[in-house]
């Protein structure tokens, strides 16, 4: 049974491009977390959704953010005109929909922004 | 609202001593609680978690967590590490609804031979 897949790994952009992360969680779990990792920080919670669902976005900066995860299809973490302060390693969890309280983590997107 | 402290930022210790990571949490409700380790450049692997019963947990690659209610803590220990042990460790806990998970601010295990 595959892990979290996150592509890519590491992506590079210059400010005021766009990023867009991938997330496929693992087989059977219907549950999406993303958590931002700032420089010699701790994760902070962002966004969770389920099949076509945001169900708690409190995490999200306000601008230039936004996710989903449609019926078909990984899920996607968009980070419009990125700036500096985005750079960090932006992480996907899921769960199964019994066993909600465990996630697993995928390895990662770090992010640069020039 | 939760909130996860760990007390100790970085802890070096000699290959072969026990070591102890600190954990204590907040919550007004029910507690599950999650120990995770991070391996440089990689994301978090999934340690040991405190669901219900017993209150020692055994997790993988030997480490071991007691959770003691009065406390309000959940401290990791292992008795003899290894120069692999070397990464971040995370103690977290969900929100009440369980939809997200506060992380504590990490603990660097330094294993020196």
């Amino acid at each position: 049974n595959a892990g979290v897949m996150q592509n890519p790994r590491h992506l590079v952009r210059r400010r005021g491009q766009e990023a867009r992360l991938r997330c496929s969680p693992m087989k059977g779990h219907s549950h999406v977390y993303w958590y931002r990792q700032l420089p010699e920080e701790g994760l902070k919670f962002m966004v969770y959704l389920q099949k076509e669902n945001i169900i708690d976005e409190s995490g999200m900066p306000k601008e230039r953010f936004s996710a989903e995860f449609p019926k078909e299809g990984p899920s996607i973490l968009r980070i419009q005109q990125v700036v500096r302060g985005d750079s960090a390693a932006y992480f996907c969890a899921s769960s199964p929909p019994w066993g909600f309280e465990t996630q697993y983590f995928g390895p990662g997107t770090r992010l640069l922004v020039l | 609202a939760q909130s996860v402290t760990q007390l100790d930022s970085q802890v070096p210790v000699f290959e072969e001593a026990p070591v102890e990571l600190r954990c204590n949490y907040s919550s007004s409700v029910s507690v599950y609680l999650f120990w995770y380790v991070q391996y440089p450049n990689q994301g978090l692997q999934l340690l040991l978690k405190y669901l219900s019963g017993s209150t020692l947990v055994k997790g993988i690659n030997g480490f071991e967590a007691e959770f003691n209610k009065s406390q309000t803590s959940f401290h990791l220990r292992k008795p003899s590490v290894h120069i692999s042990d070397t990464a971040e460790y995370f103690c977290a806990v969900p929100n009440n609804a369980g939809n997200m998970l506060t992380f504590g601010g990490g603990t660097r295990l330094m294993v020196k031979p």
